[in-house]
C-alpha cells in the first residue's frame, strides 16, 4: 500500500491562482483524479486523467502531474471554490487511495 | 443523468452488521464500462474507499476492511449492496455509493448524496 499526502489547508485571495498538491509514489504510475467537496455535500469530480474536466466544471480548474506530485490549479479562484479538495489514485496493489484532503479558503 | 441513492438503517449497534443498498437510476449496473463503489467518510475526516463491484460480481476491497466487507449486485433491481460485519464506533461515517469508470477505477463520476450511519448502543 502507499499514501497520498496533501497540505491540510491552503488559502487564496479572490481572483488569484492557487495550486493544491498531492504527493505519492503511486502517482508515477497512475493518473490522479480530483474531487471537490462542499460542507454537507457529496464529492464532485473536477479533474481526471491527464487533465480532463467533466461537463459543467469551469475551465479555471486544471490538473497536472510530474513524477510523484500531482497538482490541481484553480486560475482565478472564486468564492464558490471554497471547499475541501481530495486527490485520488491507486496504490501499487491497484487499490484506490485518497489523499487526506486540502481545505481551500478563498479570502 | 445517472443518479444513485443510498438506503438502509441509520443506526446500528456495535458488533452487528451494517447493510446498505444503492439504487441506480438513469444508468445500468450491468454496463460493462463501469464498476460500482462504496466510499465512506467519518465525521470531520477524509474519504476512505471501501471497495467496488462489477456487474459480473467481481469485487475488490480495501485491504483494511476486506475481512468484514461483502458487496453484491442485483442487476434485476439495478442495485448494489454493502455488508460490513462486526461494526464498532469507528465505522460511524457517511457512506457514499458511486459509479467508477472501468478504465480508471479511481474515476468516480457520479455519487449518491450519502447516508450517515451511526454505530451506537
Amino acid at each position: 500500500s502507499s499514501e497520498l499526502t496533501q497540505d491540510p489547508a491552503v488559502s487564496v485571495a479572490l481572483g488569484q491562482t492557487v495550486r493544491i498538491t498531492c504527493l505519492g509514489d503511486s502517482l508515477r504510475s497512475f493518473y490522479t483524479s480530483w474531487y471537490q467537496q462542499k460542507p454537507g455535500q457529496a464529492p464532485v469530480l473536477v479533474i481526471y486523467g491527464e487533465n480532463n474536466r467533466p461537463s459543467g466544471i469551469p475551465d479555471r480548474f486544471s490538473g497536472s502531474s510530474s513524477g510523484d506530485t500531482a497538482s490541481l490549479t484553480i486560475t482565478g479562484a472564486q468564492a464558490e471554490d471554497e471547499a475541501d479538495y481530495y486527490c485520488c489514485s491507486r496504490d501499487s496493489s491497484g487499490d484506490v487511495i485518497f489523499g487526506g484532503g486540502t481545505k481551500l479558503t478563498v479570502l | 443523468q445517472v443518479q444513485l441513492q443510498e438506503s438502509g438503517p441509520r443506526l446500528v449497534k456495535p458488533s452487528e452488521t451494517l447493510s446498505l443498498t444503492c439504487t441506480v437510476s438513469g444508468g445500468s449496473v450491468s454496463s460493462g464500462s463501469y464498476y460500482w463503489s462504496w466510499i465512506r467518510q467519518p465525521p470531520g475526516k477524509g474519504l476512505e474507499w471501501i471497495g467496488h463491484i462489477y456487474y459480473s460480481g467481481s469485487t475488490n476491497y480495501n485491504p483494511s476492511l476486506k475481512s468484514r466487507v461483502t458487496m453484491s449486485v442485483d442487476t434485476s433491481k439495478n442495485q448494489f449492496s454493502l455488508r460490513l460485519t462486526s461494526v464498532t464506533a469507528v465505522d460511524t461515517a457517511v457512506y457514499y455509493c458511486a459509479r467508477v469508470s472501468a478504465s480508471g477505477l479511481n474515476l468516480f463520476d457520479f455519487w449518491g448524496q450519502g447516508t450517515l450511519l451511526t454505530v451506537s448502543s
